[in-house]
């Protein structure tokens, strides 16, 4: 079956814009998740949604960013007035169930470059 | 003090040799561990989960996990050169989020 996609998988944006990063996770998983990896870092957790609920928007850098998963499949990730410490590729990862014990699969991730 | 903590590296081990990667973590009210290879401009992909103490196989896996001294390892088997990559240890500390160290880059020389 499919995995986890996302789009664009490359994005270059002027600093001041505005971007949306898209993600469709596999079809039926519960829970999905956003994250922020700079280049030699681990992934950084953004937020988290249970369904179409936002459970956990503790990572969240500042309030230029901002989720939602309406529908409780496609989730869409913004980050408004973008600035250069915003560079970083943007993972998803979906996960079958919720809970502790859910094991997340990653899409291929958006790398954003602003200039 | 970093939650969750890897070497960096490199570490480098020949073909065939078993490659030991460790990880220690911060919370002690963990509850799930795995670790996850991310090829170079790849993302990661799951390896291996493990939620109580001991070990467990998979292949030329086997992870291990010790939770009084908050550590979690992965042993790489017959390491192979196509088994170079970052390997990431993350931690689910009860809540929704899962916290990633910054991984161990390994090198397997053929």
């Amino acid at each position: 079956g499919a995995g986890v996609s996302q789009s664009p998988r490359y994005k270059v944006a002027k600093r001041g814009q505005d971007v949306a990063l898209r993600c469709d996770p596999i079809s039926g998983h519960v829970s999905l998740f956003w994250y922020q990896q700079a280049l030699g870092q681990g992934p950084e957790f953004l937020t988290y949604f249970q369904n179409e609920a936002q459970l956990d928007k503790s990572g969240l850098p500042s309030d230029r960013f901002f989720a939602e998963r309406p529908e409780g499949s496609v989730s869409t990730l913004k980050i408004q007035r973008t600035q250069q410490e915003d560079s970083a590729v943007y993972l998803c990862a979906s996960s079958l169930t919720a809970g502790v014990y859910n094991e997340q699969f990653f899409g291929p991730g958006t790398r954003l470059t602003v200039l | 003090q970093k939650e969750v903590e890897q070497n960096s590296g490199p570490l480098s081990v020949p073909e065939g040799a078993i490659a030991s990667l460790n990880c220690t973590y911060s919370d002690r009210g963990s509850q799930s561990f795995f670790w996850y290879r991310q090829y170079s401009g790849k993302s990661p992909e799951l390896i291996m989960s493990i939620y109580s103490n001991g070990d467990k196989e998979d292949g030329r896996f086997t992870a291990q996990l010790n939770k009084a001294s908050q550590y979690v390892s992965l042993l790489i088997r017959d390491s192979q050169p196509s088994d170079s990559a970052t390997y990431l240890c993350a931690v689910n500390t009860g809540g929704f989020k899962t916290i990633f160290g910054a991984g161990t880059r390994l090198f397997v020389k053929a």
